[in-house]
């Protein structure tokens, strides 16, 4: 596609139920990123990919989350039983093999854990 | 560990001005440096990327240097509008490409 794409665009969940988040990178893309960010804070790195492997998954906060992305494409993160500190923008990003392409943005899902 | 810091947190303008928001990084180890807008509630906008073997980019009206030497980047806004009113955040990347980002400038232009 064109851009980056999220879905869903917002999410209202209760607390304790599992959500997933999705992510269509940009065509031919192989890095993804996922970070989150807080109301009032900065963006936080999450994960990411190159390719279906994930060399960094050093910003995880628990064991609740993890992400997955099948066929160099597609990225999901699901979140188990959901807690009200989840709640945050997450955002996905993707770039080119070579980093110097830059980095294109989605959209964001707004989670809001209720 | 790379850390990232944006100053001023926040300013205010009016329109037509001139202004440099800076941004300061720990490790000079960067593989490159970005630029992102950010207006309320939406996603991020990428504005500039300078490569670490690079000084300066520029589009339009921003003109984005980078200092290696001195952790130092600074965004250069001419003659700013009042469509420039938003947050923009720098970010340096690693060779992952991971970002990290700085807490971001709310810029405010005034008509």
């Amino acid at each position: 596609g064109a851009g980056v794409s999220q879905s869903p665009s917002n999410k209202v969940t209760e607390k304790g139920k599992d959500v997933e988040l999705r992510c269509d990178p940009i065509s031919g893309h192989t890095a993804l990123y996922w970070y989150r960010q807080s109301l009032g804070q900065g963006l936080e790195f999450l994960i990411y990919f190159q390719g279906n492997s994930a060399p960094d998954k050093s910003g995880l906060p628990s064991d609740r989350f993890s992400a997955e992305r099948t066929g160099g494409s597609v990225s999901t993160l699901t979140i188990q039983r959901t807690q009200q500190e989840d709640s945050a923008v997450y955002l996905c990003a993707s770039s080119g093999m070579n980093l110097g392409y830059g980095y294109t943005f989605g959209s964001g899902t707004r989670l809001t854990v209720v | 560990k790379q850390e990232v810091t944006q100053i001023p947190a926040a300013l205010s303008v009016p329109e037509g001005e001139n202004l440099v928001l800076n941004c300061s990084f720990t490790d000079s180890a960067i593989y490159n440096l970005q630029w992102f807008r950010q207006d309320p509630g939406k996603g991020l906008t990428s504005l500039l990327l300078i490569q670490s073997s690079q000084r300066e980019q520029t589009s339009g009206r921003l003109n984005a240097s980078l200092d290696k030497s001195s952790g130092r980047s600074t965004l250069y806004i001419a003659a700013s509008q009042p469509g420039d009113s938003a947050t923009y955040l720098c970010a340096a990347s690693g060779n992952t490409g991971k970002l990290i980002f700085g807490q971001g400038t709310t810029l405010q232009v005034k008509p």
